[in-house]
């Protein structure tokens, strides 16, 4: 079974400054896919970032962008020019990309505990 | 078009009782999760839809749980003699089909046991 890590439970960033939150992940899969889900106080999750594991390359997506260490089973969020509004719980998570040969394995997320961004103006 | 919706968006009941939480997906998506998420945890998965039929329900805690999704749109989680363990915020999530498609999520439902 796969697990994901996140080793700060909180963390805290002035506006306009960059922080990095930190995720790891156990698995014995070579294709697989890692994500960041926002959650701020409305409950709901919004999708910040994908990363596909056969990708060297690291996903962006405007002030947000990873560094995906493969062999090390990292995945860390960069957040640049902090913004109040990105305040919020961060969860990483792990989705395989085997299919089993019933198609039912591959399609669940698993998250980890989260991270609480606090933004200082 | 609309989003996941969840009803109801808040249940308090007695241990004890029987629940029922709703979950509408955004219209042709397929594939259907439910996800449990306690206090301070990140989502947990519970059951995945694929169409009408449970495609993986492995994460169903115990019998007291169930879920359904009869016409492949619409789905209901049914929690039995609930126990103020099962209080947690309930999310919903759909997507196109199965990976790498999307999930997008509900709002979720918090449900207080007392």
């Amino acid at each position: 079974a796969q697990t994901v890590t996140q080793s700060q439970p909180e963390m805290s960033v002035q506006e306009a400054e960059t922080v990095t939150l930190s995720c790891t992940y156990d698995t014995s899969e070579s294709d697989y896919y890692l994500f960041w889900y926002k959650q701020p106080p409305s409950r709901q999750m919004i999708l910040v970032i994908r990363q596909e594991a056969y990708k060297q390359q690291n996903a962006t997506e405007n002030r947000f962008s990873v560094n995906f260490q493969k062999a090390a089973k990292s995945f860390s969020l960069k957040i640049s020019d902090s913004q109040l509004g990105d305040a919020a719980m961060y969860f990483c998570a792990y989705r395989s990309h085997y299919l089993s040969p019933k198609e039912t394995s591959g399609s669940r997320l698993t998250f980890g505990e989260g991270t609480q961004l606090t933004v200082n103006p | 078009g609309a989003g996941v919706s969840q009803t109801p968006s808040n249940k308090v009941t007695e241990k004890g009782k029987y629940v029922e939480l709703r979950c509408d997906p955004i219209s042709g998506h397929t594939a259907l999760y439910w996800y449990r998420q306690s206090l301070g945890q990140g989502p947990e998965f519970l059951i995945y839809f694929q169409g009408t039929g449970a495609a993986d329900d492995s994460g169903l805690p115990n019998d007291r749980f169930f879920a359904v999704r009869p016409e492949g749109s619409v789905s209901t989680l049914k929690i039995q003699r609930t126990e103020r363990g099962d209080s947690a915020v309930y999310l919903c999530a759909s997507s196109q089909g199965r990976i790498p498609y999307e999930q997008y999520f509900g709002p979720g439902t918090r449900l207080t046991v007392t």
